[in-house]
Order: structure tokens, then C-alpha cells, then sequence
């Protein structure tokens, strides 16, 4: 069974808080992403990474950073938390030449 | 470019009617093209894909889907509605050349089964 494991199934923060959301994967894909998800929006890309240090914006990067130093680990940062920022975040991995997605259980963050 | 519209942001059945839920697609390439069902408070999970071959794929709990190309369609079925069929269902399509497989995904559309 594929396993992708996001560290948190809900946090709640502060405005202008520093947030850390992690996903660790067990089957050593080389793609992994962080989608946002929305009601009435679907799934929004923000950020994603073909390997190890290595990342490309999605369709939503702004106000927020990720980081990928080993190759089973994806994080993604918000560097101040926003109220905008309130939503339902999740990580996906995604095997090399593949199609398939797979997805973690999700983060729902509310930012107050 | 690609992209994807599912029509109804909620469709509403009976336990034990059709399930019909509809999604049209655009692609500069041909397509590969996906469902995937997100239960209450968790992730999504695959349901099926069309790549290539035969049009009419069958996927878990029963779900099928047919690719028609000529409609740039992609509809998602079930002959008979149950109450755990409830959820977010999310139709996706990536290219199926190209060098990138990141797929695209609609808005979704909830479900709702009524006993």
C-alpha cells in the first residue's frame, strides 16, 4: 500500500505565524506536490518537486515556500500566515513517467 | 494547455437509481484522463483512468467511465446508487505526451444519495 503521511489532519494558527506543514512519502517517487482545496475551486496547484532540492511554482505560489532536502520529505511553508490562507492543504506524490496521484489524508488549517 | 469541467457542483440521487456524474475535457495533446473520489476527511483516491486501448474502463466500487473523443467527454457512472457512494468525485486529465504528467484537475462534484 502506498503510504503518503501529512504530519498534521488540522492545525489552527495565528496571523502573521510562521507555518509548517510536512508529507513523507514511503515509496520513493521522485514527484511530489502540495495542492490547496477549496470549495466550489477544486484542487489548486501550488507547489511541486521533481527531486531532491528542487522545486517549481504551481498555479498558486504566492505567500508560500516549500523545501525538499531529503528525497521521501516535502514541506510547505507559510511564511505569514494569512486569514486567505484558511484551507483544506494537501500533499500528493507521483511516480516518474507516471500518472497516478497519490494523496495523504490532507491538512485542514485555519488561520485566525 | 488543458483543462477540465465537471457540470453540477452537486448532484443529488435516490439510493439504488443512476448515477451520472459528467466531465468534459480540453487538450492540446491526447489525453490521459482520471477520477478520483474523496470520502469526508480524507485525500483522494483513484477510482479509475482511461490511457489508452479500450474507451469503456471500469474502476472500484463499481464506477465506470467511457472516453469519447468525439465529445471530449469523459462521464462517470454507476447503475445503481448506495449510501456510501457519497462523496467528492474529481475528474482529471493529464497529457499523454509531452514530458510533463501533471494533471489537471476539475472543480469536483459532491454527491448526495438520498435513502
Amino acid at each position: 500500500d502506498v503510504k503518503v503521511t501529512q504530519s498534521s489532519r488540522y492545525l489552527v494558527k495565528r496571523t502573521g505565524e510562521k507555518v509548517f506543514l510536512e508529507c513523507v512519502q514511503d515509496m520513493d517517487h521522485e514527484n511530489m506536490f502540495w495542492y490547496r482545496q477549496d470549495p466550489g475551486l477544486g484542487l489548486r496547484l501550488i507547489y511541486f518537486s521533481y527531486d531532491v532540492k528542487m522545486k517549481e511554482k504551481g498555479d498558486i505560489p504566492e505567500g508560500y515556500s516549500v523545501s525538499r532536502e531529503k528525497k521521501e520529505r516535502f514541506s510547505l511553508i507559510l511564511e505569514s500566515a494569512s486569514t486567505n490562507q484558511t484551507s483544506m492543504y494537501l500533499c500528493a506524490i507521483q511516480g516518474s513517467g507516471k500518472n497516478i496521484q497519490y494523496f495523504g489524508a490532507g491538512t485542514r488549517l485555519s488561520v485566525l | 494547455a488543458q483543462s477540465v469541467t465537471q457540470l453540477g457542483s452537486h448532484v443529488s440521487v435516490s439510493e439504488g437509481a443512476l448515477v451520472l456524474l459528467r466531465c468534459n475535457y480540453s487538450s492540446s495533446v491526447p489525453p490521459y484522463l482520471f477520477w478520483y473520489v474523496q470520502y469526508p476527511n480524507q485525500g483522494l483516491q483513484l477510482l479509475l483512468k482511461y490511457t489508452t486501448g479500450a474507451t469503456l474502463v471500469k474502476g472500484i466500487n463499481g464506477f465506470e467511465a467511457e472516453f469519447k473523443k468525439s465529445e471530449t467527454s469523459f462521464h462517470l457512472t454507476k447503475p445503481s446508487a448506495h449510501m456510501s457512494d457519497a462523496a467528492e468525485y474529481f475528474c482529471a486529465v493529464s497529457p499523454a505526451s509531452g514530458g510533463s504528467y501533471i494533471p489537471t484537475f476539475g472543480r469536483g462534484t459532491s454527491l448526495i444519495v438520498h435513502p
